[in-house]
């Protein structure tokens, strides 16, 4: 599976977009990019995936450089409940496909 | 629909003792991953079972193993523990049919004194 490098850190305004940046240099053609994010002594939980097009959910919205090098999550309205760790993963999508290794992720902030 | 449960929710131990884990996945699912989360450390992944088998592994001594029984559901098993064990520990559970998004438990934070 592709390396992904994320800052460590970000701070966000409540209401404000938290955009977190994702760098997957190496990303293959058949990798996709997940994003998972973990609250406090929480399982993490799935948020979004993408192959090349954005994709956009009822949490979050994806978006994939053409290049597919790096990408960007957005919370389009940041809450103080959305301060977690969030992991960006790049790997090969389908049901026979091994164990995701996350990384350190960015860990987000909130503040009213 | 009943999501990953996962138990016990907490469970402490002393060194060289044996600690079990048990993972329920949702129900459909036949993958089954677990990880290690130690405090202030990123996942570590554990162990990965599907269909009933052992399908990968990742870097832990032996002393760390586990099954998975013919309904999905899984135990780890961790036997001599010690110190350093204490954790949390996550189980994953995953559809062969679904493009790869796993679906956590809460976890079972094991204390080994």
């Amino acid at each position: 599976d592709a390396k992904t490098t994320q800052p460590p850190s970000m701070d966000c305004a409540e209401g404000r977009a938290a955009n977190l940046p994702c760098n997957h240099s190496t990303i293959s053609g058949n990798e996709y990019v997940y994003w998972y994010r973990q609250i406090h002594s929480q399982g993490p939980q799935y948020i979004i995936h993408g192959l090349k097009n954005n994709e956009t959910n009822e949490m979050a919205s994806l978006i994939i450089t053409e290049d597919r090098k790096s990408s960007t999550l957005i919370l389009p309205h940041a809450t103080l409940r959305d301060t977690a760790v969030y992991y960006c993963i790049v790997r090969v999508s389908g049901g026979s496909q091994g164990n995701l290794i996350f990384g350190k992720g960015t860990k987000l902030s909130v503040k009213p | 629909e009943a999501g990953v449960t996962q138990s016990p929710t907490h469970l402490i131990k002393t060194r060289g003792q044996q600690a079990t884990l048990r993972c329920s996945p949702i129900s459909g699912h036949t993958s089954v991953y677990w990880y290690q989360q130690a405090l202030g450390l990123g996942l570590q992944f554990l162990l990965w079972y599907d269909e009933g088998e052992e399908r990968n592994r990742g870097n832990f001594p032996p002393r760390f193993s586990g099954r998975q029984f013919p309904n999905y559901s899984s135990e780890l098993n961790v036997n001599a523990l010690e110190l350093e064990d204490s954790a949390l520990y996550l189980c994953a559970s995953r559809s062969f049919a679904n493009t790869g998004e796993l679906f956590f438990g809460e976890g079972s934070r094991l204390t080994v004194l």
